[in-house]
């Protein structure tokens, strides 16, 4: 069935790099999703990666797919305070409107 | 463009009573989706609707809910009557067409006392 899975938790200290994991079980999953919920706001866009990318960088996101473990990454250079937030990830098969989300990770950035 | 605007932000209301939440998309997109958001359940995909027309209601919970869009740049999510289990955070996203990136609004904090 389809499932996404994230860790709940990450805490880093500022300036540090986070990395945000993901796993999803669609093989026909097209587009991946990196979205960021700040309190009590909507879900913003970050980033998102087309099935046949290893990787797209975008100043300081970093998205890695491995397609053969359908695992996904979304790493953070030099953390900061503002990047405090909840970060789900998102599948979506080819051609459909269903995007099957993550239970999201909640990033906590010491100062 | 504004985004994705929903109204209220906030909506606090006694079980039984109906609740109206609303949704205007952005300009030039014609996919229109539901989601309700809760601790316990993540976020679920309530309605999806395709140039005005609703194509997939499965994740709408029970009659009680229903949605509409009467033109392309407007929709409602009621709830009739609603229970204090319907407490949850209730966004609208839209995005240009029905397979490429979804934009979501602020939601609206739905409280049932």
């Amino acid at each position: 069935g389809e499932d996404v899975e994230q860790s709940l938790f990450l805490s880093v200290r500022e300036g540090d790099s986070s990395v945000i994991n993901c796993t999803y079980t669609d093989s026909s999953s097209t587009y991946l999703y990196w979205y960021k919920q700040e309190p009590g706001a909507g879900l913003q866009l970050l980033t998102y990666i087309f099935s046949n990318m290893d990787m797209k960088q975008d100043q300081r996101l970093t998205v890695l797919l491995n397609k053969k473990d359908k695992h996904l990454s979304l790493r953070i250079a030099d953390t900061q305070t503002g990047d405090s937030a909840i970060y789900f990830c998102a599948e979506q098969a080819s051609g459909t409107y269903k995007y099957i989300f993550g239970t999201g990770t909640r990033l906590k950035v010491l100062a | 463009d504004a985004g994705v605007i929903q109204s209220p932000r906030h909506e606090v209301t006694e079980m039984g009573q109906e609740v109206t939440l609303r949704c205007k998309p952005i300009s030039g997109h014609n996919s229109l989706f539901w989601y309700r958001q809760t601790m316990m359940r993540g976020l679920e995909l309530l309605i999806y609707f395709n140039n005005n027309v609703p194509i997939d209601d499965s994740g709408m919970p029970e009659d009680r809910f229903s949605a509409k869009m009467p033109n392309a740049s407007f929709s409602t999510l009621k709830i009739q009557p609603s229970e204090p289990r319907d407490s949850a955070v209730y966004f609208c996203a839209s995005s240009r067409t029905v397979d490429t990136e979804a934009f979501f609004g602020q939601g609206t904090r739905l409280t049932v006392v």
